[in-house]
């Protein structure tokens, strides 16, 4: 398929805020995803957002969407080292699975 | 709670042979998905189900096989294992499938072939 398109690497100072953002291929796509890969683990849902919506907040996360430009960020407040980890975008395509862009790398530092 | 179990974690395999990457899920999800994820590539869909009996392909088949014969059960079979199959493969469930679902996953197999 078209690819989701990511920043490969992103590096914050603890205590700052981290903004990851995608570009997405499919304007159909009902849900938008971002997953967070901890080393050595599989993909967790970190958070979604509805196509018919500018905007979710949940707790430190904070996820845009911009439908015009199919681009889509995750705003993580107060960064930890604890979230350093891989971050995906992904969008549902078919709607029986998910296209993913290639993953950010965060490093929080110290 | 179990979720998703793959097994193994870890395998070498040699240019030629072949192997069954198992994968079981206990929370009766309909929707089994076969991912592989290579370095900076990001994951591709090799071949899914959406019940026991159905299963299709997604965007890199090629080298290998699924079956579904039980909900819980969805393994990936390579025929000829090659070079470009080294990887690590991610095998995923779904209750409603992507439009409306969350996706649960294996922690992954890693497979080298040399």
């Amino acid at each position: 398929g078209e690819d989701v398109e990511q920043s490969l690497f992103l590096s914050v100072r603890e205590g700052d805020s981290s903004v990851i953002n995608c570009t997405y291929t499919d304007s159909s796509s009902t849900y938008l995803y971002w997953y967070k890969q901890e080393p050595g683990a599989g993909l967790q849902l970190l958070t979604y957002i509805f196509s018919n919506m500018d905007m979710k907040q949940d707790q430190r996360l904070t996820v845009l969407l911009n439908k015009k430009d199919k681009h889509l960020s995750l705003r993580i407040a107060d960064t930890q080292t604890g979230d350093s980890a891989i971050y995906f975008c992904a969008e549902a395509n078919s709607g029986y699975a998910l296209n993913f862009g290639k993953g950010t790398s965060l490093l929080v530092t110290p | 709670n179990a979720g998703v179990t793959q097994t193994p974690k870890f395998r070498i395999l040699k240019i030629g042979q072949s192997m069954t990457l198992q994968c079981a899920q206990d929370m009766n999800h309909n929707y089994m998905y076969w991912y592989r994820q290579d370095p900076g590539m990001g994951l591709k869909l090799i071949y899914y189900s959406v019940g026991a009996g159905i299963t299709d392909k997604g965007e890199v088949p090629n080298g290998y096989n699924v079956s579904r014969s039980t909900t819980e059960d969805f393994p990936l079979r390579l025929e000829l294992a090659a070079p470009s199959q080294t990887s690590v493969y991610f095998c995923a469930s779904s209750y409603q499938g992507m439009n409306t679902g969350e996706l649960f996953f294996g922690e992954g197999s890693r497979l080298t072939v040399l």
